[in-house]
């Protein structure tokens, strides 16, 4: 069973303190890994697709890199616009189009 | 830009009456999902859809059914609401490209209240 497991569970920053979230994995066969951002009361948002290891993607302050076990999603200098929810999810070869998701980390950064 | 449009942003509904949430994408995309999402569980999936008129059980799809009669709707039913269907429920859809992993497009959302 494909499993997604993301620490810390919340993460609160001052603004420009840069830090990074981790998202750890087990898949049978990764097809991909996905990085989303939720604000509150709204659907998660697409951020990156990762496909193999030691891939990286980059948009504005976020990077995303993925080794065999887990991905980072890090953080460069981050203003109170970055706060919301970041999701992690995998999909595997042979799972016709789901998704696992992880639970998320709450992120707040104060200004 | 991908669109994934759902019927209501806010819904109050009784117990026992039969509830339906609708989702609309403008991408010609294969699939369709949907979720509902509670704090503290996460995602669930609870039915899936890879064609029309084609579905497969998600992971909780006790006390739902869905719809898809067209390849750009995705309708999720409630046949007998409860109270422990009180959530937020939200619709995506993604391609089947060819062999390449695909990313999930979300709607903003449907906040179901059952009373």
């Amino acid at each position: 069973e494909d499993q997604v497991t993301q620490s810390p569970e919340a993460l609160r920053l001052q603004e420009g303190e840069s830090s990074s979230l981790n998202c750890s994995y087990t898949v049978s066969g990764l097809r991909g890994l996905f990085w989303y951002r939720q604000d509150p009361g709204k659907g998660p948002e697409f951020l990156f697709t990762l496909y193999s290891a030691g891939e990286e993607k980059e948009k504005e302050r976020l990077k995303a890199t993925l080794t065999k076990k887990e991905s980072f999603l890090h953080i460069t200098a981050p203003k109170p616009e970055d706060s919301a929810t970041y999701l992690c999810a995998v999909q595997a070869h042979t799972n016709a189009g789901k998704s696992t998701f992880g639970d998320g980390t709450t992120l707040t950064v104060k200004p | 830009d991908v669109k994934v449009t759902q019927s209501s942003r806010y819904l109050v509904k009784r117990t026992g009456e039969k509830v339906f949430l609708e989702c609309v994408q403008d991408m010609d995309h294969e699939n369709m999902f949907w979720y509902r999402q509670d704090p503290g569980l996460g995602l669930r999936l609870i039915y899936f859809s890879y064609d029309v008129k084609m579905k497969e059980k998600g992971d909780i799809p006790e006390g739902y059914s869905v719809s898809r009669e067209k390849k750009e709707r995705f309708s999720l039913i409630l046949e007998s609401a409860s109270t422990n269907q009180t959530s937020m429920y939200l619709c995506a859809s993604s391609l089947i490209p060819g062999g390449i992993s695909y990313e999930q497009y979300f709607g903003p959302g449907t906040r179901l209240t059952v009373t």
